[in-house]
């Protein structure tokens, strides 16, 4: 079954600390993967998508993802975090085949000013 | 890419009632499909809206509690039936922007905000 797994429930770092969120997928075929943040009372935004190429992607706001293909992982990562980006964090992937964008459970990021 | 047009915003509806969310969108797409985000929760996919035959739900959601409706390939409806305060959460429409396969990300309506009580 198609699944998405995101290790951190809730995070709580101090500012200007390095943010690494892990994120598993499990799925055998071509897959379109994604990172969303929800800031509190807001819509989904989308911070980076991955689809083909370099691995390695960057999005808005200084956040960046790895594919790691080996170990069906897309993990998000910032090198410094600031207060602003307390918010829900997504990990999603996108079937082509099928065309369903699957939600992992969401990592709360708490940063403390 | 595809604009969706969603509403009711958001509603307070009493217990045993029904309500109808509509989503309108701007292009022609294949796949459309509805989600619902409990509070403090994720998404979670309710089913994929087929035009011209019966939606597709994902395991824990049936058309009895959910009916869907596809007339055509710009507009959707979703119906929470018998509702009950648990059924309380924000509804979501959403489209792949290439229409089909989701290759270049996807576009989400603005949300449907329901109470139940």
């Amino acid at each position: 079954a198609q699944s998405v797994s995101q290790h951190n429930h809730h995070v709580i770092l101090s500012e200007a600390a390095s943010l690494e969120l892990g994120c598993n997928y499990s799925y055998g075929g071509t897959v379109n993967l994604f990172w969303y943040v929800q800031y509190p009372g807001q819509h989904l935004q989308l911070l980076l998508k991955y689809f083909s190429g370099d691995p390695l992607v960057k999005g808005i706001k200084g956040f960046e993802a790895e594919f790691i293909k080996s170990k069906f992982s897309f993990n998000l990562r910032k090198p410094s975090v600031q207060w602003s980006d307390t918010a829900e964090y997504f990990c999603a992937f996108g079937s082509s085949n099928t065309g369903k964008l699957i939600f992992g459970q969401g990592t709360t990021l708490q940063v403390k000013p | 890419s595809a604009v969706i047009s969603q509403k009711p915003s958001r509603d307070i509806c009493q217990r045993g009632t029904s309500l109808t969310i509509q989503c309108q969108v701007d292009s022609q797409v294949t796949m459309m499909f509805w989600y619902r985000q409990q509070p403090g929760q994720s998404l979670t996919l309710i089913a994929t809206a087929n035009q011209g035959s019966e939606a597709t739900y994902e395991s824990g959601f049936v058309i009895d509690k959910f009916p869907i409706s596809r007339p055509n390939l710009t507009f959707s409806t979703l119906t929470v039936s018998n509702m009950s305060p648990e059924d309380s959460s924000i509804y979501l429409c959403s489209v792949p922007k290439d229409g089909v396969t989701g290759l270049y990300g996807y576009t989400f309506g603005s949300g449907t905000r329901l109470t139940v009580v």
